[in-house]
């Protein structure tokens, strides 16, 4: 069975400051990463995915992933945030070989970008 | 976007009572899900439809049922309401082979009292 975890709950940082969100996964099999981001009383977005190939992954809004199988870990990074980007994120895991498409996601990391 | 919406988005009910929150989608896609949002646990699956009146249990399924009579509907139970069903309930959709997430409902916010 896959699992997620996130190891930050929240993280504070000032707007145009360099920012990353960290998120590891156990599988024994070979996965899918997604990351989700979450506005205030919103559902949930898709951010960015790795299927395979580059392990370098661009995605909406300029935030970019890094897949790390050797320390399976999926950490989300964005140069430079804006006070707009102040949401919850959550890091999502699926068995590529899943015939269900179940998704297993983390707890979650709430960015609070600050003025 | 994807035409996916729940209802309602918001209601109180009391311990006890059944309630029914309705997922519809206009996607046509196979896979439905329902998972639950609640803070330090991020969302768990309850139950999952992989075509009509096919579906299965997630890792939270007690006290929660499912239906899916029609492509487009999937209905999450409760059979009798507790406190501890208090959270944000969200409604997604899959189809096999497009882009391999998910496309997620506004989510409908029940308050147990």
């Amino acid at each position: 069975a896959q699992s997620v975890t996130q190891l930050d709950s929240q993280v504070p940082v000032f707007e145009e400051a360099p920012v990353e969100l960290r998120c590891n996964y156990s599988s024994s099999v070979s996965v899918y990463l997604f990351w989700y981001v979450q506005y205030p009383n919103q559902g949930l977005q898709l951010l960015l995915k790795y299927l395979s190939g580059s392990t370098l992954v661009k995605g909406i809004n300029g935030f970019e992933a890094e897949f790390n199988k050797s320390q399976t870990s999926f950490h989300l990074r964005k140069p430079s945030v804006h006070i707009s980007d102040t949401a919850e994120y959550f890091c999502a895991v699926r068995e590529s070989s899943s015939n269900t498409g179940k998704l297993i996601f983390g707890q979650g990391t709430t960015l609070q970008v600050k003025p | 976007d994807a035409g996916i919406t729940q209802s309602p988005r918001h209601k109180v009910t009391e311990t006890g009572t059944p309630v029914t929150l309705r997922c519809h989608q206009t996607e046509n896609h196979r896979y439905m899900y329902w998972y639950r949002q609640d803070p330090g646990h991020g969302l768990r699956l309850i139950h999952y439809s992989y075509g009509v009146k096919d579906t299965d249990k997630g890792e939270v399924s007690d006290g929660y049922s499912v239906s899916r009579s029609k492509t487009e509907d999937f209905l999450l139970t409760l059979e009798s309401a507790t406190s501890s069903q208090t959270s944000v309930y969200f409604c997604a959709i899959s189809e096999p082979g497009f882009n391999y997430g998910y496309t997620f409902g506004s989510g409908t916010r029940l308050t147990v009292v």
